[in-house]
């Protein structure tokens, strides 16, 4: 089975641009979860989908936003990017049955890169 | 709120020993979920090993188990007969609210090991 796919790789915006970031979880993965990973801050949960709902969101500003279709491929959008925004953003997938402690299984990452 | 703290953020290790990474916790949700992973270098975050509040028994995969006390809200990661690959970035995380929120991670842990 293929793994989680998260595209691009690496990206550099500058500030003020808006970015898209694209996620295709584990096939027959219903929920896809989203993390930015900083040195200061660590990895924090920005928000989950389930069956093309938001289950859960993190505390980030509305900046901060998501989809997921019908095929469960999910995608961020980071809208007015701030220098505090360059991170690694992770995506994860799981099984995520509504109430389950499936293990996550995570992706490559975007590096993005805000100057 | 849940909690996890790391309290070992570096850690070098002789290859072939036992290791121990420490993680304890803090929820006041009853029902949770206890993850490690490990995160190499390269930045992929790998799911090494799974806790339920409930089971009784301690979760073993492989080389890794987990050493789970819970009425010290302690659940900590044992890598037996390390290897120089095991060197990378370990995270305790856990997952409350009935497996509907998102992962809160720990600091982490730095493992070197060596020759």
């Amino acid at each position: 089975k293929a793994g989680v796919t998260q595209t691009p790789r690496y990206l550099i915006k500058t500030r003020g641009q808006q970015v898209t970031l694209s996620c295709s979880p584990i096939s027959g993965h219903r929920s896809v979860s989203w993390y930015q990973q900083t040195p200061g801050q660590g990895l924090q949960f920005l928000f989950e989908y389930f069956s093309e709902t938001q289950r859960n969101k993190g505390n980030f500003p509305g900046r901060f936003s998501g989809r997921q279709f019908s095929n469960s491929r999910s995608e961020m959008n980071v809208s007015t990017l701030e220098l505090g925004d360059s991170a690694l953003y992770l995506c994860a997938s799981s099984q995520g049955t509504i109430s389950s402690y499936n293990e996550q299984f995570f992706g490559p990452g975007t590096r993005l890169t805000v100057l | 709120a849940q909690k996890i703290t790391q309290t070992q953020p570096g850690m070098f290790v002789q290859e072939k020993e036992a290791v121990t990474l420490d993680c304890t916790y803090d929820t006041s949700d009853p029902s949770y979920g206890l993850f490690w992973y490990k995160q190499p270098s390269s930045g992929e975050m790998i799911f090494l090993i799974y806790q339920g509040s409930y089971d009784q028994q301690n979760a073993t995969e492989g080389r890794y188990s987990l050493n789970f006390q819970k009425a010290r809200k302690s659940a900590n990661l044992v890598i037996s007969a390390s290897q120089l690959g095991d060197s990378a970035m370990y995270f305790c995380a856990m997952r409350g609210g009935g497996g509907a929120d998102g992962l809160t991670f720990g600091k982490g842990t730095h493992l070197i090991i060596q020759p």
